[in-house]
C-alpha cells in the first residue's frame, strides 16, 4: 500500500516569512494529492490540490509543488501570517485516501 | 459551497451507553462518505468507508459492530457507537465526498469529541 511520509513534524516561522512542508509517498500509481488545514478542535479543511497530471498551482499565499518522479510534494506558504498557524496534513490517493502524519506550523507575530 | 455538517460537536456519556453521531453534506450530493478517528496531536485513522444504500467498508481493525455506519441518504450518514467504554473516547471526524470511487476531493465535517465517563 501508500505509505505518506511528512516532515517537519513542527516548524515556527516568524510572520512574513515562508514556509515549506514536504510529503513523500511510495505508490507511483497515486494521483491526487490535497492539503489541508485543521485548526484546533476543528475538522480538516481542504486548502489546495494537485493532480499527476500538473506540476504546480499556486492559490493567492498558498502554492503545491509536484515532482511525480521523485514521488514528492510540497506546500509553500508565503508571507506567512498568525493565522497560518494550524496542523497541516499533505494526502495521497491510489487506491485509497493515505493522510501524512501532520505538521504542527506556528507563526510568531 | 462543499460544506460538511456534524452532530453532535461534542458529547459525553457513561461506560455502556450507545452514541450516535450525524454526518451530513449540506449543499451536495455525497456518494461516498468515510469516517476517521483522531487521536490527540496524531494524524486521521480511516475506520469505514461508506456509500449511499450499501453497506459500509471497514478498515482492518476497526469493529464493525461496534462503530455502526448507515449512510441512507446521498446527504446523511451516521455512526452509532454501541456500548462506549472509555477508550472510544476520541475526536470523530466524517467527510464526504462526491467522487464515487472515493478518490477525488474529501470535505470534512468539523468533528466530534466523545467523552465516555
Amino acid at each position: 500500500g501508500e505509505n505518506v511520509e511528512q516532515h517537519p513534524s513542527t516548524l515556527s516561522v516568524q510572520e512574513g516569512d515562508s514556509a515549506v512542508i514536504k510529503c513523500t509517498y511510495s505508490d507511483s500509481a497515486s494521483n491526487y494529492f490535497p492539503w489541508y488545514k485543521q485548526e484546533l478542535g476543528k475538522g480538516p479543511q481542504l486548502i489546495i490540490d494537485i493532480r499527476s497530471n500538473v506540476g504546480e498551482k499556486k492559490d493567492q499565499r498558498i502554492a503545491v509543488t509536484l515532482n511525480k518522479t521523485a514521488k514528492h510534494f510540497s506546500l509553500h506558504i508565503t508571507e506567512t501570517q498568525p493565522e497560518d498557524s494550524a496542523v497541516y496534513f499533505c494526502a495521497a490517493t491510489g487506491n485509497q485516501f493515505y493522510f501524512g502524519t501532520g505538521t504542527s506550523l506556528t507563526v510568531i507575530p | 459551497g462543499a460544506v460538511v455538517s456534524q452532530h453532535p460537536s461534542w458529547v459525553i456519556c457513561k461506560s455502556g451507553t450507545s452514541v450516535k453521531i450525524e454526518c451530513r453534506s449540506l449543499d451536495f450530493q455525497a456518494t461516498t462518505m468515510f469516517w476517521y478517528r483522531q487521536f490527540p496531536k496524531q494524524s486521521l485513522m480511516l475506520m469505514a468507508t461508506s456509500n449511499e444504500g450499501s453497506k459500509a467498508t471497514y478498515e482492518q481493525g476497526v469493529e464493525k459492530d461496534k462503530f455502526l455506519i448507515n449512510h441512507a441518504s446521498l446527504t446523511l450518514s451516521t455512526l452509532t457507537v454501541t456500548s462506549a467504554h472509555p477508550e472510544d473516547s476520541s475526536f470523530y471526524i466524517c467527510s464526504a465526498s462526491n467522487d464515487e470511487t472515493g478518490l477525488g476531493e474529501q470535505y470534512f465535517g468539523p468533528g466530534t469529541r466523545l467523552t465516555v465517563t
